[in-house]
């Protein structure tokens, strides 16, 4: 939906071993944000980014960078995996300029990451 | 932000009204109240925000109490594909950081 893809969409690594998700959308939203999500606790947000190199920490980014270096990607980054990092990632974004859709968020199939 | 409190599960019949209702006692005046819902295992959907007024659309309607400190999702004539676990949530406006709780979750039966 909305234009949002995430790769990969199955992933198992290793501990210790760096991991990157992808997020990429074709809607020009200015707003993206990664969040996990696991029994027990809902969707969590880890980072968000409110323009390209802008970005900022959401309740969970302990082990967790991100980049954006253009408008379209929203890397997320675990530079040494741990076990507590297996869960299933969502990506969301908002804002598409012009169309005062400010308020929703629109979010993509999800990674499922299994960390050995 | 405000926190939400939602009962873990409800059901009703196919074609009946499904309303879904939620606590939000501390939101303050800025807060709008979202409402998305997760069918299993794919990424949220977002479904209907307001602010002070009832709202409606193709998916829903939103009744917001007076005092706002509570809300009622309608699903007017709920259908199989609408069992999901729906989502009421309070946040400040645009592009507000989303809080999801557990939610509640929706059972339609035939």
């Amino acid at each position: 939906d909305a234009g949002i893809t995430q790769s990969p969409r199955h992933k198992v690594t290793e501990t210790g071993t760096p991991v990157t998700l992808r997020c990429h959308q074709t809607e020009n939203h200015r707003y993206m944000y990664w969040y996990r999500q696991d029994p027990g606790h809902g969707l969590r947000l880890i980072h968000y980014s409110y323009g390209v190199k802008d970005t900022d920490k959401g309740e969970v980014s302990d082990g967790y960078s991100v980049s954006r270096s253009k408008t379209e990607d929203f890397l997320l980054t675990l530079e040494s995996a741990t076990s507590s990092q297996t869960s299933v990632y969502f990506c969301a974004i908002s804002e598409r300029p012009g169309t005062g859709l400010y308020n929703e968020q629109f979010f993509g199939p999800g990674t499922r990451l299994t960390v050995l | 932000d405000a926190k939400t409190t939602q009962p873990p599960s409800m059901d009703c019949a196919e074609g009946r009204a499904a309303n879904l209702p939620c606590n939000h006692s501390t939101i303050s005046g800025n807060e709008y109240v979202y409402w998305y819902r997760q069918i299993h295992s794919q990424g949220p959907q977002y479904i209907i925000h307001g602010l002070k007024n009832n709202e409606t659309n193709e998916m829903a309607s939103l009744i917001i109490t007076e005092d706002r400190k509570s809300s009622t999702l309608i699903l007017p004539h709920a259908t199989l594909r609408d069992t999901a676990v729906y989502y009421c949530i309070v946040g400040s406006g645009a592009n507000s950081k989303l809080t999801f709780g557990k939610g509640i979750t929706l059972s339609v039966r035939p």
